[in-house]
């Protein structure tokens, strides 16, 4: 099973900072990983496939980058909706998996 | 637009059975792969089982597999997800999601909102 760990576990930045989160998987995943936000109280939703594939209406200050065993997702300045929690997904080899999660607060 | 609506969650006793069903709308259904996620309330995501567009691909998470079978009925557009055996480790809010395109990536497009299922005596 690939594990995927996510880094740091709490992000405490202020509106308009870059936010930059890590995933690292443990064995090579190629580009076959997915970043998802999650809202208290809602489900999760995808941002970036492949790795720096931004999803349908995902806004252009999320941007995702990596191959191999290590992944970064960038916020370029962040946005109060963006504060969150941000899981990233490996589809390399079954079974799929996913990280612990991220949480970005408000500093 | 596309809509996943979960039910069947409920609370039941351990050893208990239960059956998921997620019908979907909006979309072509019989075109996508479609999965099942867990989540334990605060805790992260998990996932279950996937099924492709024809079902004729199905993978399961070794904490459920001989226990959980996931199926399809594409004339109805829904999916199931039958819950044998349950133990009080499967307690989580379960979401039906689909695959972002129809090519079977098992990426996650669009998620239901998810059904909470209780095992507890």
């Amino acid at each position: 099973e690939i594990v995927l760990t996510q880094s740091p576990a709490t992000l405490s930045l202020s509106p308009g900072a870059r936010a930059t989160l890590s995933c690292r998987a443990s064995q090579s995943i190629n580009n076959y990983l997915a970043w998802y936000q999650q809202k208290p109280g809602q489900p999760p939703r995808l941002l970036i496939y492949d790795a720096s594939n931004r999803a349908t209406g995902i806004p252009a200050r999320f941007s995702g980058s990596g191959s191999g065993t290590d992944f970064t997702l960038t916020i370029s300045s962040l946005e109060p909706e963006d504060f969150a929690v941000y899981y990233c997904q490996q589809r390399d080899n079954w079974p799929l998996t996913f990280g612990g999660g991220t949480k970005v607060e408000i500093k | 637009e596309v809509q996943l609506l979960e039910s069947g969650g409920g609370l039941v006793q351990p050893g208990g059975s239960l059956r998921l069903s997620c019908e979907a709308s909006g979309f072509i259904f019989s075109n996508y792969a479609m999965s099942w996620v867990r989540q334990v309330p605060g805790k992260g995501l998990e996932w279950v089982s996937s099924i492709s567009a024809s079902a004729s691909a199905i993978d399961y998470a070794d904490s459920v597999k001989g226990r959980i079978t996931i199926s399809r009925d594409n004339s109805k557009n829904t999916l199931y997800l039958q819950m044998n055996s349950l133990r009080v480790e499967d307690t989580a809010v379960y979401h039906c999601a689909q695959d972002v395109t129809d090519y079977h990536t098992y990426y996650f497009g669009y998620w239901g909102q998810g059904t909470l299922v209780t095992v507890s005596s």
